[in-house]
């Protein structure tokens, strides 16, 4: 069965510092990954994903996540964190077996001024 | 395009009471699904369809129905509406370009329910 797991309710870090949200997945075939944000009372936006080829990913905003197929994992990173990251972010799972998306339970992202 | 389209975005109900949450997208996309999103517990799958006249159920189905008769429209139904419904249903597409190999999902921007 698919599952993601996001191991840190929230994730504090002071801006103009580097940013790491963490996910793990587990998901029978080649996994599909996918990070999304969502800000108060919004929808879903689109960061990045991990379909095939390299494994580092660059995204939207200045993010980044490496897939590592060793250690199952997908962690979301940037280099330098802004206050308006601040934000709640879920990983998502599926593979070329499945459509079905499933999602971790998310982990709310705030950068201090 | 449109996307996919959400109706409505609001609604309060009554316990009891039954509505439908209208999903429609316009992208000729085969797989359809429906998800809730509740506080600490992520977007939940309730539903989801690989093409018309294919439905499934996903993680949480209980108190939800769903049919499929067209590509375009997922729709979802409760039928008895209960508090705890009370949530933030997202309706999504997926995608795949065959020539690039690209894969994705289309979000709509959500429905708020409230049952009282």
């Amino acid at each position: 069965a698919q599952s993601v797991a996001q191991p840190e309710d929230q994730v504090n870090v002071a801006e103009g510092n580097p940013l790491t949200v963490k996910c793990t997945y587990s998901v029978s075939g080649n996994p599909y990954l996918f990070w999304y944000v969502q800000y108060p009372n919004r929808g879903l936006q689109f960061l990045l994903k991990y379909i095939t080829g390299d494994n580092l990913v660059k995204g939207s905003y200045g993010f980044e996540a490496e897939f590592n197929k060793s250690q199952t994992s997908f962690h979301l990173k940037k280099p330098s964190a802004l206050v308006s990251d601040s934000a709640l972010y879920f990983c998502a799972v599926s593979s070329h077996n499945t459509d079905k998306l499933i999602f971790g339970t998310g982990t709310r992202l705030q950068v201090f001024p | 395009n449109a996307g996919v389209t959400q109706t409505p975005k609001f609604q309060v109900l009554k316990t009891g009471q039954s509505m439908t949450l209208q999903c429609a997208q316009d992208m000729n996309h085969e797989y359809m699904s429906w998800y809730r999103q509740d506080p600490g517990m992520g977007l939940r799958l309730i539903h989801y369809s690989v093409g018309a006249g294919i439905t499934d159920q996903g993680e949480v189905p209980n108190g939800y129905n769903v049919s499929r008769s067209t590509t375009e429209d997922f729709p979802l139904r409760l039928l008895s509406a209960a508090p705890s419904q009370t949530s933030v249903y997202f309706c999504a597409s997926s995608y795949t370009f065959l020539g690039t190999g690209d894969y994705g999902y289309t979000f709509g921007s959500g429905t708020r329910l409230t049952v009282v």
